[in-house]
């Protein structure tokens, strides 16, 4: 079974552009959900998509954005970059229908924000 | 507040040794509980996983301990390999619908 698949892996971008990232699950998988990796933050929750609705969202501000489509690939976008919000952006995927199921992780999508 | 910590933020080990990781979570509420591995470049891995209802669960060379009264999470890994180096995050998961929260991980680095 192929793992989750995000692309591009990297990006640079200039301050006040927006960006869009896409991600494929595992097939069979309905839930996404999106993190930001940084050095100084960790691992931190964007937002989880399911059967195309937003199910669950972070603290992240109205900048960050995402959606999901019937075959539940999902996409976000990050409008006015800012500096800081170069990092590592990560999609999971899991079954999603039932609690105590993993998520599983693609290899993530490195922005650089000059 | 409510964030899932690890104790260690570097761990170094010999090849063949075993190796523990701790995590320490702070959720009473939370019922699940994940360690991830990322090598570098990578998005993280699943290693294993563990409800609430359980206080011991057995991989391949992995073991995971859970304590729910002192609310501590710990990864054992047996006979430590130098492909084993990597960053290793445990993530815990209060109820449905809700977000996994991560602790900021631990760099276990093995020498052969």
């Amino acid at each position: 079974k192929a793992g989750v698949t995000q692309t591009p892996r990297y990006l640079i971008k200039t301050r006040g552009q927006q960006v869009t990232l896409s991600c494929s699950p595992i097939s069979g998988h309905r839930s996404v959900s999106w993190y930001q990796q940084t050095p100084g933050q960790g691992l931190q929750f964007l937002f989880e998509y399911f059967s195309e609705t937003q199910r669950n969202k972070g603290n992240f501000p109205g900048r960050f954005s995402g959606r999901q489509f019937s075959n539940s690939r999902s996409e976000m976008n990050v409008s006015t970059l800012e500096l800081g919000d170069s990092a590592l952006y990560l999609c999971a995927s899991s079954s999603g229908d039932r609690e105590g199921q993993p998520q599983h992780f693609g290899d993530g999508t490195r922005l650089s924000i000059l | 507040g409510e964030s899932v910590g690890l104790h260690l933020p570097t761990l170094s080990v010999q090849e063949g040794d075993n190796s523990i990781i701790n995590c320490a979570y702070s959720n009473s509420a939370s019922d699940y509980f994940i360690w991830y591995k990322q090598e570098s470049g990578k998005g993280p891995q699943f290693i294993i996983d563990i409800r609430s209802n359980m206080d011991k669960r057995q991989g391949q060379r992995v073991t995971v301990l859970l304590n729910k009264t002192v609310k501590h999470l710990s990864l054992q890994i047996a006979a430590t390999q130098p492909g084993d180096s990597a960053v290793y995050f445990c993530a815990e998961k209060k109820q449905a619908g809700t977000a996994l929260i991560f602790g900021k991980g631990t760099t276990l680095s093995v020498s052969s």
